[in-house]
């Protein structure tokens, strides 16, 4: 069965600590990985793909097909981190878009 | 490009009550969804189109049916709603090829039922 794991509801690190958002896939197939986020009032936004192998705002996310996880990762967590930020899966060239029930990231001051 | 759009932002609908809420989006894009956000659960799918004039269901589709007469619209209605359709709804679109699955959502849509 497809499914997209987010352990942790909820996470609570210091500004300056780093943080890493876990994220673990069920997929028969070749999928694609995505993270999502979703600041305070605003709509959900895509933040990084796999495929493109970006650091976007200071995040990175390597995908691991031997452990089928995708964890987003920074260094330095900052204030204006704070989010929902939800992992998603869909197939290679596909449409249909799977989603993790997300992780709460708090980042104190 | 104001990229995609929902209407009414709130509502609050007694059991029994029927409602539709619009999704609009200005990119041109193939493909449109309605997803549900509940703590917890994440975003599921409720219903799907790959096109204007076809519909399919996704995830959690009961209780809801969906209409894309024109390309830049779809249409989530609820019949009879249940305090279990009390949500988040959001509308998101996405290109055809190879952006199909970068997807642009709307901004919600908060939907009690009392």
């Amino acid at each position: 069965a497809q499914r997209v794991t987010q352990p942790e509801k909820l996470l609570s690190v210091f500004k300056g600590a780093p943080v890493e958002l876990k994220c673990n896939y069920s997929y028969s197939g070749s999928p694609e990985l995505f993270w999502y986020v979703q600041y305070s009032r605003q709509r959900l936004q895509l933040l990084l793909r796999h495929i493109s192998r970006e650091s976007i705002k200071g995040f990175t996310a390597d995908l691991n097909k031997g452990e089928t996880s995708f964890h987003l990762k920074k260094p330095f967590a900052q204030e204006e981190d704070s989010a929902m930020y939800y992992c998603a899966l869909s197939s290679t060239g596909g449409f249909k878009t799977i989603f993790g029930a997300g992780t709460r990231l708090f980042v104190k001051a | 490009n104001a990229g995609v759009t929902q209407t009414p932002k709130f509502r609050v609908l007694k059991t029994g009550q029927s409602m539709t809420l619009l999704c609009a989006q200005d990119m041109n894009h193939e493909y449109m969804y309605w997803y549900r956000q509940d703590p917890g659960m994440g975003l599921r799918l409720i219903h799907y189109s790959v096109g204007e004039g076809t519909t399919a269901k996704g995830e959690v589709p009961d209780g809801y049916n969906v209409s894309r007469l024109k390309k830049q619209n779809f249409l989530l209605g609820l019949e009879s709603a249940a305090p279990s359709q009390t949500s988040v709804y959001f509308c998101a679109s996405s290109s055809l090829g190879q952006g199909a699955n970068e997807q642009y959502f709307g901004p919600g849509t908060r939907l009690t039922v009392t």
